[in-house]
């Protein structure tokens, strides 16, 4: 089956710097890439996403790239702000299920 | 804003005894997905159901745990009897095909938190 895998476990950063994080999968068939954010005790919210015929997408301050031949995705915020602190996963689907990365938690330090 | 509903949000509990979490999935979306979530093991998939039918729930302790959707609007995971390691939050999420048929979007239910003592 798939794995899927995420890095760092843990990142922070001052405001206003942009942070990366990075997944890798294993299955060539994986097609859709979700991203994302879950606050404490709040639910995972889908942030942004990117199917395997799109090499990048954007979305004001996050942009996710895909790179199919290495078969990894990542995900760019950019001009971090406090309220993006929470923990972020990545997914990676057949069309069918899902596999989650073990998400990173992201502090950003005013 | 169309969501995902769960019930009950919070439960605690005796070890030995039936846990039943509902779930009500958006209107329209096929497919309904159950989740646990412990920091140990992060989200972990139990079962997940498209049209009403299981297809996968070889995540799920079969002894314990059973999911069922009696209805398009309505999903349940049961755990008979809980055990003190059940305790986590247990996360139901639906979604459908996208517009090309192939890929799947979910979105998440707000979790029931489960205590088992």
């Amino acid at each position: 089956g798939e794995n899927v895998e995420q890095h760092p476990s843990t990142l922070s950063v001052q405001e206003g710097d942009s942070a990366v994080i990075k997944c890798t999968y294993s299955d060539s068939a994986s097609n859709y890439f979700p991203w994302y954010k879950q606050e404490l005790g709040k639910r995972p919210q889908l942030i942004i996403d990117i199917r395997s015929n799109v090499g990048e997408k954007k979305d004001q301050r996050i942009a996710v790239t895909l790179n199919k031949t290495a078969k990894h995705f990542s995900l760019h915020i950019t001009e971090t702000q406090p309220e993006d602190s929470a923990v972020y996963f990545c997914a990676a689907s057949t069309g069918n299920q899902f596999y989650f990365g073990t998400g990173t938690s992201l502090t950003v330090i005013p | 804003d169309a969501r995902v509903t769960q019930t009950p949000r919070h439960k605690v509990t005796e070890m030995g005894q039936e846990v039943t979490m509902r779930c009500q999935p958006i209107l329209g979306h096929n497919t309904v997905f159950w989740y646990r979530q412990t920091m140990m093991q992060g989200l972990e998939l139990l079962a997940y159901f498209r049209n009403r039918a299981p297809l996968d729930d070889s995540g799920m302790p079969k002894d314990r745990f059973s999911a069922e959707m009696p209805d398009a609007t309505l999903a349940t995971l049961k755990i008979q009897p809980s055990e003190p390691r059940d305790s986590a939050v247990y996360f139901c999420a639906s979604g459908r095909p996208g517009t090309s048929g192939v890929y799947n979007e979910q979105f998440f239910g707000p979790g029931t938190r489960l205590t088992v003592l």
